[in-house]
């Protein structure tokens, strides 16, 4: 198996801009996660999909923020009107399913200027 | 609300000796724990979990105990090697949902 891959690794962006970040889970595994991480904290929990299906999202995902995961398989996180403070590292994970372990992508890491 | 803390930043070891790395956690309802570690400009790497059925988990030299009552975990590193030098997570989830991380602290092993 190949692991979580995200895309892009690296987005510098202007404020006002809007950015989209994909990520492809191990195949197979039916639940997504994603997670913000800025330095010195740990990942911060954001959204997740069983499937096709977003069943919660944090109250950090402001109304900037959308996800989905059309056919549940990749999934694409949008971040519309960027601002500084959207400044982080983007982190997917999967699992096959509730109780299993979650694994990461590599990230992707946004900087708006 | 700060539910996984992790109170030392940072921890220096010497190479062969043995690295203890500590989680506190607030919330009872708990059930699964997890140690992650992670490189600068990667994701962070699965290494050991626990159930809270247990308290006790083992895989090679990595050891994680879990003391329900006092609501501590710690992960032994036993011996540590310089290539265990990386930023330790700890991370909690109630029957498998979301995870919560402490903020981690800085393993840097010395040789």
């Amino acid at each position: 198996d190949t692991g979580v891959s995200q895309n892009p690794r690296h987005k510098i962006t202007k404020r006002g801009q809007n950015v989209t970040f994909r990520c492809d889970p191990i195949s197979e595994h039916n639940r997504l996660y994603w997670y913000r991480q800025t330095l010195g904290q740990g990942p911060e929990f954001l959204t997740y999909f069983q499937n096709e299906a977003q069943l919660e999202k944090s109250r950090l995902l402001s109304d900037r923020f959308s996800a989905e995961r059309p056919k549940g398989s990749f999934s694409t996180l949008e971040i519309q009107r960027t601002e500084q403070g959207d400044s982080a590292m983007y982190l997917c994970a999967s699992s096959l399913a509730r109780t299993d372990t979650q694994y990461f992508g590599p990230g992707t890491r946004l900087t708006v200027l | 609300d700060q539910q996984v803390k992790q109170n030392s930043p940072s921890l220096s070891v010497q190479e062969g000796r043995i690295s203890i790395l500590n989680c506190d956690y607030t919330n009872s309802m708990f059930d699964y724990f997890l140690w992650y570690k992670k490189y600068p400009a990667e994701g962070p790497t699965f290494l050991i979990s626990i159930s809270s059925i247990k308290d006790k988990n083992e895989d090679g030299r990595f050891t994680v105990f879990l003391n329900k009552s006092a609501k501590h975990l710690s992960l032994h590193i036993v011996p540590s090697q310089p290539g265990d030098s990386a930023v330790y997570f700890c991370a909690a989830s109630v029957y498998g949902n979301k995870l919560v991380f402490g903020a981690g602290t800085i393993l840097r092993v010395k040789s």
